[in-house]
């Protein structure tokens, strides 16, 4: 099993709709949550990022995290297609210097 | 804003050569990651520095080998390139122990052929 899992997609939705976006993990020590997002052949950027468990928000993206359920959440509001992108998670332990276990990423089309 | 650098943005290498990888982080970022992603695979990571001394190492190969320099950027060689190293390689940079998350570079895809 995997540490991280998360739905390949590809997920496609209409453009303005939420789109609900999420990760399990295995490894009860991890701390860090972060959401990525990746077009395609380019790097990562950081879309959020939030610490233990509880809901952060910031414009019209909300990343939630459960950990007595292992399992967090990005949600987008007011989709665009300018979303369309593949969306990673990725988490880490407390302790030591931060070694991000990546899950594999959602591919999400948001259609015009 | 400045952002992570790398180059070269591509390169196309034969089975056996040789090749540098470099990440220039974010001004006053003192710690610089990197990871290999294959095509269709998670992101795997390499190896770290923290104000120039490796810091952590994960899933990398005898025959890479990286550094962290003085202005902190940080080098990745790749020796006796293989066909399975054909990958997109980027890079990260954090502040301390990165608890405020990375920044990515755009990566640098390696052919190998």
């Amino acid at each position: 099993q995997k540490e991280v899992e998360q739905d390949p997609g590809p997920l496609s939705v209409p453009e303005g709709a939420i789109v609900s976006l999420n990760c399990t993990y295995s490894n009860s020590a991890f701390q860090y949550f972060m959401w990525y997002r990746q077009y395609s052949r380019k790097g990562p950027e950081l879309l959020m990022y939030t610490y233990s468990s509880g809901n952060k928000e910031d414009g019209r993206f909300t990343a939630q995290v459960d950990k007595s359920s292992k399992y967090i959440s990005l949600f987008i509001r007011d989709s665009q297609p300018s979303d369309s992108a593949t969306y990673l998670c990725a988490m880490s332990p407390v302790s030591g210097t931060y070694k991000y276990i990546f899950g594999t990423g959602t591919r999400l089309k948001v259609l015009a | 804003a400045a952002g992570v650098i790398q180059s070269p943005r591509h390169l196309i290498k034969e089975k056996r050569e040789t090749a540098t990888l470099k990440c220039y982080p974010i001004p006053r970022h003192d710690t610089v990651y990197w990871y290999q992603q294959g095509p269709g695979q998670d992101p795997q990571f390499l190896i770290s520095f923290y104000e120039k001394m490796q810091s952590d190492k994960g899933s990398i190969p005898d025959r890479f080998s990286a550094q962290q320099f003085s202005d902190y950027h940080s080098e990745l060689n790749m020796s006796s390139l293989e066909l399975g190293d054909s990958a997109l390689y980027f890079c990260a940079s954090s502040l301390g122990e990165g608890q405020g998350g990375y920044t990515f570079g755009s990566g640098t895809r390696l052919t190998v052929v």
